[in-house]
């Protein structure tokens, strides 16, 4: 099956920095990569997603980029502020996010940690 | 984006009894809902892939007898973590794809005695 392998596992940065996450897949069949945000206690909120046939996405101070080749993906925040601070997952499906073989695979997830 | 809830959000059981959770989504039909668990600090694991009317399809490892799936109807799916044991006790998640986009329900945080 699938295999998510997240990095790092803790980042802190000062606020107005850049943070970035790096994620890397097993499966080359895998077509979908979404990036979820979760605040302590509540549920994993979407924050964007990539499809296997772009290679870049950015909306406002959130960019993903992906390489299908070296099966690997990133989460860049730009001008990060102390509200971005929480935890981050990636994951990855070959079911292109709603086929029948859609299934979820997530990475072990990033706290990221804005400082004032 | 989609609505997806829970019922409860939290709940508080003696070991050994049963506890059921509710996963509904509100404005939209899911033939399909995913359950998942996660423990502090830890990832979110799938546990099992919800079908409406058919049965529920189990990850390696998960006892089926153990957590009960029905998907009655397309907007609720329900989770029944029978004879519950401290091991037990976990943050459960579901969630429901909507135009090809996964929402996830708030959580039900169990604690079992």
């Amino acid at each position: 099956g699938e295999n998510v392998e997240q990095h790092p596992s803790t980042l802190s940065v000062q606020e107005g920095d850049s943070a970035v996450i790096k994620c890397t897949y097993s499966d080359s069949a895998s077509n979908y990569f979404p990036w979820y945000k979760q605040e302590l206690g509540k549920r994993p909120q979407l924050i964007i997603d990539i499809r296997s046939n772009v290679g870049e996405k950015k909306d406002q101070r959130i960019a993903v980029t992906l390489n299908k080749t070296a099966k690997h993906f990133s989460l860049h925040i730009t001008e990060t502020q102390p509200e971005d601070s929480a935890v981050y997952f990636c994951a990855a499906s070959n079911g292109g996010g709603g086929g029948s073989n859609y299934k979820l695979t997530f990475g072990k997830g990033t706290l990221l940690t804005v400082n004032p | 984006g989609a609505v997806v809830s829970q019922h409860p959000s939290w709940v508080i059981c003696k070991s050994g009894t049963s506890v059921k959770i509710e996963c509904r989504s509100l404005d939209f039909q899911a033939t399909t809902m995913f359950w998942y668990r996660q423990f502090p600090k830890q990832s979110l694991m799938l546990m099992a892939t919800s079908n409406e009317g058919s049965k529920a399809t189990y990850e390696q490892g998960v006892e089926k007898d153990k957590f009960l799936i029905n998907h009655a109807s397309l907007t609720l799916s329900t989770l029944t973590v029978t004879s519950a044991h401290p091991e037990d006790s976990s943050f459960y998640i579901c969630s429901a794809t909507e135009r090809a986009t996964e929402f996830f329900g708030p959580g039900t945080r169990l604690t079992v005695l």
